[in-house]
């Protein structure tokens, strides 16, 4: 049964810093991990998907990395802004079925 | 092009009432999912549609909950009775057809269904 587990469960930085989120999955047959972005009482949006045959996606400041063989995942942002602040979910879809597994997230603060 | 839509978006009913939660995806998505998040736990699947027919149902709690995409088009996630644990929040999601390749998953707005 895969379990996604993400550390840090809260994290505060002043803006301006990089920050990297931590994503770890069990089961490294996965097809694809998708990381997601979730404002209070908003739903999921969608930043970046990484499919098992890449190692890193880049969308702006954001930046995703896969090791599918250690099981693990990074999402890394740069000079952060106080409207980065938000949940970030990282989810992993297996390799036999399309459902995706998601962590319990990252509660991210940028300050001013 | 419109997001996935759902409907409605907060939903307060009592214990043992019925109630049913809709879900329009994004236009031409073949794959649609339910998933929810009760008691501030992760999200968590509950089922899959390809078109109009339930690929994988193995979330589905119990047998309070019945899922339905007649046409293949919106779906319908029905809860009777409901009963407290219930509670939480109802995603939606589509996605493209997979067709060996693969596609992210859009997720709605969620319905916010509170049982008392």
């Amino acid at each position: 049964k895969q379990e996604v587990t993400q550390i840090p469960a809260a994290l505060s930085v002043p803006e301006g810093e990089n920050l990297v989120l931590n994503c770890s999955f069990t089961d490294s047959a996965i097809y694809n991990l998708q990381w997601f972005r979730q404002d209070p009482g908003k739903g999921l949006t969608s930043l970046l998907l990484i499919q098992s045959s890449q190692r890193e996606q880049t969308s702006g400041r954001l930046n995703a990395s896969l090791d599918k063989s250690s099981g693990r995942s990074t999402l890394y942002i740069a000079a952060s802004q106080p409207g980065d602040s938000a949940t970030y979910l990282c989810a992993v879809k297996g390799g036999t079925a399309s459902k995706l597994t998601f962590g319990t997230g990252t509660r991210l603060q940028v300050t001013l | 092009e419109a997001g996935v839509t759902q409907f409605p978006s907060h939903s307060v009913i009592e214990k043992g009432q019925t109630v049913t939660l809709r879900c329009d995806p994004i236009s031409g998505h073949d794959n649609l999912y339910w998933y929810r998040r009760v008691m501030g736990k992760e999200i968590k699947f509950l089922l899959h549609f390809v078109k109009e027919s339930k690929q994988d149902e193995s979330g589905m709690p119990n047998n309070r909950f019945l899922a339905e995409r007649t046409g293949g088009t919106y779906s319908t996630l029905k809860v009777q009775p409901a009963e407290l644990e219930d509670s939480g929040v109802y995603f939606c999601a589509s996605s493209q057809d997979d067709d060996g390749l693969s596609y992210e998953q859009y997720f709605g707005p969620g319905t916010r269904l509170t049982v008392t």
